[in-house]
């Protein structure tokens, strides 16, 4: 009954490859999130979603690409990846953007460029 | 803007001893603050939370007091345990800011029996 899991949860891939990452939540949350944790654990959100709306797109490169199909679900496209995109990638969800809402994370998606 | 500062760690705690880890916060208005914690290979679990000023957050022993005037929520435990070994995180969001956390550099607690 995990309510956020995310596949897979390691990932080893070379430079220049494209790969996805999947989330899905059974919360019944409309929001849903991406963060990415760099080696130092330095938490940033990269993406946001409500409704299957985007909502927040921080400074990301335009080869990281979400794509959320339904509320229940946001996943992730990289292309052509780098050394620099080595890191952990969470999904969280939550209901409603309304502040004092807590955010549900997945266990994470370690990313290994070689 | 809007930004958390955490004291750096690592901490380093003998079982049964007092636990305090200061995070200091940036935010114009009123922000929701919220404690999470990260066990290894794990995802971030919300510890405690507090929406508005003197609020007190408490769970499984830890309490936080969301202080406006010093704009601090220090975390705090009387007696940590071997289990609380985790990487702890001081966050905060507005109703402005579409749902985006803010976090803290995380604080690294390693318990020792």
């Amino acid at each position: 009954d995990t309510a956020v899991s995310q596949t897979p949860k390691y990932l080893v891939t070379q430079m220049g490859n494209d790969k996805s990452i999947k989330c899905e939540q059974n919360l019944g949350h409309d929001t849903m999130y991406w963060y990415k944790q760099d080696s130092k654990k330095f938490l940033k959100i990269m993406f946001s979603y409500n409704n299957k709306e985007l909502i927040i797109n921080e400074t990301v490169p335009n080869r990281f690409s979400p794509k959320s199909p339904d509320k229940a679900h946001l996943n992730l496209h990289i292309n052509s990846l780098e050394l620099g995109d080595s890191a952990v990638y969470f999904c969280a969800s939550s209901q409603g953007v309304v502040s004092n809402q807590p955010q549900h994370f997945g266990d994470g998606t370690r990313l290994s460029i070689l | 803007g809007n930004s958390v500062t955490q004291m750096e760690g690592p901490v380093t705690l003998s079982e049964e001893a007092f636990l305090t880890i200061n995070c200091t916060y940036t935010a114009t208005g009123y922000p929701s603050l919220f404690w999470y914690v990260q066990y290894p290979g794990e995802g971030l679990q919300l510890l405690l939370k507090a929406t508005k000023a003197d609020d007190k957050g408490s769970n499984k022993g830890f309490e936080a007091t969301y202080r406006k005037e010093t704009t601090s929520f220090h975390l705090e435990k009387g007696s940590v345990q071997v289990s609380d070994s985790a990487v702890y995180f001081c966050a905060l969001t507005r109703g402005s800011t579409l749902g985006r956390l803010y976090f803290g550099r995380g604080t690294q607690l390693t318990v020792w029996p």
